[in-house]
């Protein structure tokens, strides 16, 4: 069966710090991968996807960056963190053609101060 | 522009009680899917409806889809304790730009159910 890893947990980093996020899929082959971040009390805001190895696509303008190095491997990057990039990061994965469900990590909370 | 709009924002019930959430959403759609997220977890899939599907059911849920209002339901019924989260509606546009199967989240239901 699929899981899907996201670590760490929980994260409290200063302003200015960077950033690594980890996403994992296991049980699957060419997942299409996307990160979120849900501020508190809201709905869900698409960041990146991924189609494969090494694509990415960007969807608001930000101060992170995503990178897919390996299949199933899925990273969030931030050279430098902000106050606004506090939030609930998850990663999800896409079940394949003709549905369209996806599956979501456990998220990361993560807080800049 | 935001697609699935759910409402109301909060619901609060009795166990044994239905529940029911509205969601609407403005382009074409694939499909639409209902999750459920419990506070601080990540989102669990619950159920998808086909685009020409009206009705569907899972256990105690029931979804409907009215694609000429653009509209959805997710009704729960004999709601218990446990089933106290937060509901969000997502829709997958049909649509040619939507290669990497992008769902679009609406703000969710934040239900009470209490004992």
């Amino acid at each position: 069966s699929q899981t899907i890893h996201q670590w760490p947990a929980t994260l409290v980093q200063p302003v200015g710090s960077p950033l690594s996020l980890e996403c994992t899929v296991e049980g699957t082959s060419n997942p299409n991968l996307y990160w979120y971040r849900q501020a508190a009390g809201r709905g869900l805001q698409l960041l990146f996807y991924s189609v494969g190895i090494g694509q990415i696509s960007s969807e608001v303008p930000q101060n992170l960056s995503a990178s897919r190095p390996q299949d199933r491997q899925f990273i969030l990057s931030s050279k430098k963190l902000l106050l606004s990039d506090s939030g609930f990061y998850l990663c999800a994965w896409r079940s394949g053609v003709p549905y369209n469900e996806q599956f979501f990590g456990p998220g990361t909370r993560l807080t800049v101060l | 522009s935001q697609q699935g709009e759910e409402d109301p924002q909060a619901l609060s019930i009795q166990e044994g009680e239905n529940a029911t959430m509205n969601c609407s959403y403005k382009t074409s759609i694939n499909n639409l899917q209902w999750y459920r997220q419990n506070s601080g977890r990540g989102l669990v899939h619950l159920i998808l409806i086909r685009s020409n599907e009206r009705e569907k059911h899972s256990g105690r849920l029931r979804v409907t889809l009215d694609t000429s209002k653009k509209s959805s339901s997710l009704l729960i019924t004999a709601s218990r304790a446990a089933d106290t989260a937060s509901y969000f509606c997502a829709t997958d546009a049909r649509s040619t730009y939507n290669q990497g199967g992008k769902l679009i989240f609406g703000q969710g239901t934040e239900l009470s159910v209490k004992p």
